[in-house]
């Protein structure tokens, strides 16, 4: 079974930049798209990424997605931290008829 | 204002049945699919289904962790989906979140763009 694999945590200072890796097990990562999804502690999940690199009105542009053929990997880039991004981020893509996540990396912003 | 609101949630036993409901307001609910995730008590996210828009057939595709015991319906006279639970287990127990999505495909490809704040699913003897 295709699996996703991102880092448990991660941490950065505010105003700089993080970037958060999501590696496919098998295949090509830029087969099929890949989402991006915030969860702020206590809250549903919003999504800030959607196929591999487009970003949702209201989400702002220090947030970006990108594919790494040669890894293997979707990559998201959050730059000019600020503490509310603080959060989980989930990466998502598919394997045959199902949506597969990866586990979730918890970005503190200290 | 796109607005997703689920219900229906609570503790139910083993074996039993739940049905949840995702009550939309702010769109023209016939025009799009919508998605149901969950997420189990301090874990990661997890796709269970989702229903297309009439204009697509209606059809529905499932996780295979849920397919054969799941169904996801809609009204579209009410602007409301629903997710059938029957043969619950433990292992059902979560978060269950309501989505919307903008892009219909004939696959299980797609995202959600707006989420409703999910309803708890207690599933326990």
């Amino acid at each position: 079974n295709f699996m996703l694999t991102q880092p448990h945590s991660v941490s950065e200072s505010p105003g700089k930049t993080v970037t958060i890796s999501c590696t496919g097990s098998s295949g090509s990562i830029a087969s099929n798209y890949v989402q991006w999804y915030q969860q702020r502690p206590g809250s549903a999940p919003t999504t800030v990424i959607y196929e591999d690199n487009q970003r949702p009105s209201g989400v702002p542009d220090r947030f970006s997605g990108s594919i790494d053929s040669s890894s293997n990997s979707a990559s998201l880039t959050i730059s000019g931290l600020k503490t509310e991004d603080e959060a989980d981020y989930y990466c998502q893509s598919y394997d045959s008829s199902n949506r597969v996540f990866g586990g979730g990396t918890k970005l503190t912003v200290l | 204002e796109v607005q997703l609101v689920e219900s229906g949630g609570g503790l139910v036993k083993p074996g039993r049945s739940l049905r949840l409901s995702c009550t939309a307001s702010g769109f023209t609910f016939g025009d799009y699919a919508m998605s149901w995730f969950r997420q189990a008590p301090g874990k990661g996210l997890e796709w269970v289904g989702f229903i297309r828009s009439k204009a697509y057939g209606g059809t529905t595709e499932y996780a295979a962790s849920v397919k054969g015991r799941f169904t996801i319906s809609r009204d579209d006279s009410k602007s409301i989906a629903y997710l059938q639970m029957n043969s619950l287990k433990t292992e059902d127990t979560a978060v269950y979140y309501c989505t919307r999505e903008p892009t219909t495909y004939y696959d299980s490809s797609g995202y959600p763009d707006y989420w409703g704040q999910g309803t708890l699913v207690t599933v326990s003897s």
